[in-house]
């Protein structure tokens, strides 16, 4: 079945630097998304990104099917953007995810 | 919007009990419904996977024995966790699907006693 690295597995960063993250795929993709996990725990999903590149604000996501990778990148990161963040893939209609272990994002001031 | 509600947010049960947990998607019908489990220190592991007019798929390690779940109509599902033990601590999320986005509910945290 599908396998979904993502890197890297922690991260932290001084308040108003970029990040950029990764997430790696085993086999073909038929979508993607990124999550936001909160500390408490609740998902969010941040992107719905199946292929080329969307932007919510400072955060950007770019996928590249045939690679099979996908980007989340923060800018001018702020203290709120701590948390984890999850890529998974979906499988077409039928809503399974698999996801990645997450990357721990800490912005420190 | 898409909202998922699920409830309760939190519970403990002893080992050995059971404890049931619901999902409701609101303004939206769930073309499918999975139950997602978060074991500390973990990812995310898919339970099983509800699909309209089709049988619940679990995955492996996971039991329709072990965890039921009720899928009745498409806005709503439940499923329980029978005889839990320490192992089944943990955030239990339910996704459900409409137009290939996944919306999840916040989560029932389960801590075994």
């Amino acid at each position: 079945g599908q396998q979904v690295q993502q890197s890297p597995t922690s991260l932290v960063l001084q308040e108003g630097e970029n990040a950029e993250l990764q997430c790696n795929f085993s086999t073909s993709l038929n979508s993607m998304q990124w999550f936001y996990q909160r500390p408490g725990g609740s998902l969010i999903s941040v992107f719905y990104n199946p292929s080329g590149t969307k932007q919510s604000g400072r955060l950007t996501s770019t996928t590249v099917i045939k690679e099979r990778r996908s980007s989340l990148h923060i800018s001018s990161s702020q203290i709120t953007d701590s948390g984890t963040y999850l890529c998974a893939s979906t499988g077409g209609l039928s809503g399974k995810l698999t996801f990645g272990e997450g990357t721990q994002v800490t912005v420190i001031s | 919007g898409a909202l998922v509600y699920q409830y309760p947010r939190r519970t403990i049960c002893k080992s050995g009990t059971s404890m049931r947990m619901e999902c409701q998607a609101v303004g939206f019908q769930a073309t499918s419904v999975a139950w997602y489990r978060q074991s500390p220190q973990k990812t995310f592991e898919l339970i099983a996977l509800s699909t309209v007019n089709s049988a619940i798929k679990y995955e492996q390690n996971f039991t329709q024995e072990k965890f039921p779940i009720s899928h009745p109509n498409l806005s709503f599902s439940s499923m329980t966790v029978l005889n839990a033990y320490l192992e089944d601590r943990g955030l239990y999320l339910c996704g459900a699907s409409f137009q290939d986005t996944q919306y999840f509910g916040p989560g029932t945290r389960l801590l075994v006693l």
